[in-house]
């Protein structure tokens, strides 16, 4: 069966410090990637999604960025954290555009 | 303009009842697919039920079932025989087209808080 994997779970992070999240799927190949951000008591926002090594679209232009260097890893990396990155980040599956299954998120503050 | 909207912010529903929750949607393209999805306070989103948009009959999946009205363009999750464990936030989406893939719009949520 197929399982994702966030980390870390939690991450405090001072302002204009860098950021790398890690994402990864086992059990399926191929798959599209998502990374979403929800602010707190809101909706999923889609920030990147991936169909393919190397092949990353961004929904929203931002200080962030995204990378999938390997068919089952996604990264989501910023160079300099602002206090409005703060949030909720959840990473995505799906076998082409069939549902989309979660991994448990990474709650980052920005201080 | 907002392609899925869930006017709901919070329900109230009484343990062993069931619950409605609202949702509607904007769409131009005659293929979509209609999504439910719980979050509990992990924060983990979890996939409950799935329609599409020429699916004849409304999709079922358990205690879950979504009523689907495609003139009306909503898609309202039922949730029978509410237990403690469905108080969370639901989210509905909406995945538009065929070869997009980036497509997804989730609503705002809706909190559902079941009583004892």
């Amino acid at each position: 069966s197929q399982t994702i994997h966030q980390w870390p779970a939690t991450l405090v992070q001072p302002v204009g410090s860098p950021l790398s999240l890690e994402c990864t799927v086992e059990g399926t190949s191929n798959p599209n990637l998502y990374w979403y951000r929800q602010a707190a008591g809101r909706g999923l926002q889609l920030l990147f999604y991936s169909v393919g090594i190397g092949q990353i679209s961004s929904e929203v232009p931002q200080n962030l960025s995204a990378s999938r260097p390997q068919d089952r890893q996604f990264i989501l990396s910023s160079k300099k954290l602002l206090l409005s990155d703060s949030g909720f980040y959840l990473c995505a599956w799906s076998v082409g555009k069939e549902t989309q299954y979660f991994g448990p998120g990474t709650r980052l503050l920005v201080l | 303009a907002q392609k899925i909207t869930q006017t709901q912010p919070g329900m109230f529903v009484q343990e062993k009842e069931a619950v409605t929750l609202d949702c509607t949607y904007d769409t131009s393209d005659p293929s979509y697919g209609l999504f439910w999805y719980k979050q509990p306070s992990s924060g983990e989103m979890i996939f409950l039920i799935y329609q599409g948009s020429y699916d004849q009959q409304n999709a079922t999946e358990g205690r879950y079932s979504l009523n689907f009205q495609k003139a009306r363009k909503s898609a309202n999750l039922v949730i029978s025989a509410s237990q403690l464990g469905d108080s969370a936030m639901y989210f509905c989406a909406m995945r538009e087209g065929w070869y997009n893939n980036n497509d997804m719009r989730f609503g705002a949520g809706t909190r559902l808080t079941v009583k004892p």
